[in-house]
Parts: C-alpha cells; sequence; structure tokens
C-alpha cells in the first residue's frame, strides 16, 4: 500500500491564482481530512470527509472548497491564494476500528508559498 | 481558551533522562486520545493511542486522567534520536473522524 499520497510536493503560487492540491489514499478508509501548519500553531483543521459524498468545515475553512466524490480522493481546492495561505498542508485519513478509535495517517505533506 | 494545549517548550534534555510531557483537553466527551511524534519539515507519525486509562510502548507511557481532562507521555531512557515534536490529539464523541490538535511540544535530547 502506497498509504496516503499527496500532490505537489512543493507549489509557488501569485496572490489571486487558484490551484488543487490532490489527496489520495490506497486504505479504504473512511474519514478523510485537511490540516495546515503554520510555524508555532500545530496542525488547523480545514476541511473533514467522513465517506464519499459528505464534507464538512473545520476550524479555518475560508478560501478553501473540498469535494469527496470517490473514497480515495479528498483534493483541496484553494479559490484565490492569499499570502496568509502559505503554510504546509497536510492530508491525513482514518477509520472506524468498531469502537472510539480514529488513529489517522498522514501523507507527506504539500508546502505551499504565496506571493 | 484552545480546545487542546500543550507547553510548546522546548525541553532540553541529557541523554539517559527520563521526560514527561503534558496535554491539557477541554471538551470532556472526547473519547480517544493520541501522540504523534513529527520530525523537522515531516509528517506526524502515530506513536500511542489511549482509549482506557493508559498505553504503554518499550521506554513510552501514556496515561490518561478523565477527571483532570489531560494525557500525559513518559519517555524513559531519552535517546538523541527522541529529539522531535510530539503532539497530541483528542477525537470527540460522534463519528466524525476528525481529531484535533494541540500545537505540539518540542523536545532536544543532548549528549
Amino acid at each position: 500500500n502506497a498509504g496516503v499520497t499527496q500532490t505537489p510536493k512543493f507549489q509557488v503560487l501569485k496572490t489571486g491564482q487558484s490551484m488543487t492540491l490532490q489527496c489520495a489514499q490506497d486504505m479504504n478508509h473512511e474519514y478523510m481530512s485537511w490540516y495546515r501548519q503554520d510555524p508555532g500553531m500545530g496542525l488547523r483543521l480545514i476541511h473533514y470527509s467522513v465517506g464519499a459524498g459528505i464534507t464538512d468545515q473545520g476550524e479555518v475553512p475560508n478560501g478553501y472548497n473540498v469535494s469527496r466524490s470517490t473514497t480515495e480522493d479528498f483534493p483541496l481546492r484553494l479559490l484565490s491564494a492569499a499570502p496568509s495561505q502559505t503554510s504546509v498542508y497536510f492530508c491525513a485519513s482514518s477509520y472506524s476500528q468498531g469502537g472510539p478509535s480514529y488513529e489517522q495517517y498522514f501523507g507527506p505533506g504539500t508546502r505551499l508559498t504565496v506571493t | 481558551r484552545k480546545e487542546v494545549e500543550q507547553d510548546p517548550g522546548p525541553f532540553n534534555v541529557p541523554e539517559g533522562a527520563t521526560v514527561a510531557f503534558n496535554c491539557t483537553y477541554s471538551n470532556s466527551a472526547s473519547q480517544s486520545f493520541f501522540w504523534y511524534r513529527q520530525d523537522c519539515r515531516k509528517e506526524p507519525k502515530l506513536l500511542m493511542s489511549v482509549y482506557s486509562s493508559g498505553n504503554e510502548d518499550g521506554r513510552f507511557t501514556a496515561q490518561l486522567n478523565r477527571a483532570s481532562q489531560y494525557i500525559s507521555l513518559l519517555i524513559r531512557d531519552s535517546k538523541l534520536s527522541d529529539s522531535a515534536t510530539y503532539l497530541c490529539a483528542t477525537h470527540g464523541s460522534g463519528n466524525t473522524g476528525k481529531l484535533i490538535f494541540g500545537q505540539g511540544t518540542t523536545l532536544q535530547v543532548k549528549p
């Protein structure tokens, strides 16, 4: 299994440009999430999904859209990039083991710079 | 108040020392708790899960105190390779799969 994969690894955008960060998992996990990580801020949840066709907002959703048309893929779209969106973006997936377990597995991250 | 809080440190300890981190959470409905390790500029990797009172894996012990709403991570016999940032996370009630993370605690183990 490849686990959770993310592309691209690095990206530089100009203010106002749009782009899509790709995330895919091959573990058949129900749950997927997008986080951003800024220095000293920990991981902040942007959007999450509990299954194909179902998404919801996290802590910092403004400026981002998501969709989940398949179990495997969970792309994150930046509608009009702003310098405040310069960050490291992590995608994660998890599954319920029939109890309270929701161990998340992370992709390698995308380092985004907006100039 | 943040939902999950950690002392960012850094904690500077000599090799062989025992070090403990605490993490407090505000959502009393939280069911699952996790410790992740993150090396510089890498993705977080799951270190330990805690569902009841505690968990132990070699030199690492995690404890849960529901009454005081905190989890702790104890590292015994610290190694240079333990230097990293340690993130705690909680999962609340309901089937959302989403975790809330603390800001992380940085550990530096010195020779």
